[in-house]
């Protein structure tokens, strides 16, 4: 496509449920990441994907968030049980890999626990 | 731990007016530095992308400059109109990642 695509664009859910957020990257990119930005605070980094492989999760906030990537294209970040403190708009991003490309992002998906 | 600070947190201004932003970052082993809009319920868009070896760049009304052993950069701003509001994002890249400041919002009125 065109642009990183993420689904869906909103989510509501009751709290302890699992949630599923979808980001389709621009074609060809192999870097993939995953930001979480809460009301009124800055973009907070949760995971980065190198192809399939994911070599920094560390901002991934706790074990309920877990990511995973197939064929070096989709990705999806699951929280399960969500809880309040998980509403945020997440963010997708890609880019080829290295310090010199910019990073191209999705539009969010805003997720409400309530 | 990188931390990325913007300052001033809020702006608005009369339309005409030149602007500068201000980012700074507490470590100065970066690969590059970003700055990036942020629109009302929309996903970042890159403005200019500074590496770690250049000193500045340029895009139509918009100049970056980077000063890395100071850690600091800026965003200026020429002859700022109404379409410019928005929220403006600093990014410092760190190893494997983008580490993002908290951002500037800018309104331009007319």
């Amino acid at each position: 496509g065109a642009g990183v695509s993420q689904s869906p664009s909103n989510k509501v859910t009751e709290k302890g449920k699992d949630v599923e957020l979808r980001c389709d990257p621009i074609s060809g990119h192999t870097a993939l990441y995953w930001y979480r930005q809460s009301l009124g605070q800055g973009l907070e980094f949760l995971i980065y994907f190198q192809g399939n492989s994911a070599p920094d999760k560390s901002g991934l906030p706790s074990d309920r968030f877990s990511a995973e990537r197939t064929g070096g294209s989709v990705s999806t970040l699951t929280i399960q049980r969500t809880q309040q403190e998980d509403s945020a708009v997440y963010l997708c991003a890609s880019g080829d890999p290295g310090p010199t490309e910019k990073l191209f992002f999705g539009s969010g998906t805003q997720l409400s626990v309530l | 731990k990188q931390e990325v600070t913007q300052i001033p947190a809020a702006l608005s201004v009369p339309e005409g007016e030149n602007l500068v932003l201000n980012c700074s970052f507490t470590d100065s082993a970066i690969y590059n530095l970003q700055w990036f809009r942020q629109d009302p319920g929309k996903g970042l868009t890159s403005l200019l992308l500074i590496q770690s070896s250049q000193r500045e760049q340029t895009s139509g009304r918009l100049n970056a400059s980077l000063d890395k052993s100071s850690g600091r950069s800026t965003l200026y701003i020429a002859a700022s109109q109404p379409g410019d509001s928005a929220t403006y994002l600093c990014a410092v890249y760190n190893t494997d990642k983008l580490i993002f400041g908290t951002g500037t919002r800018l309104q331009v009125f007319p």
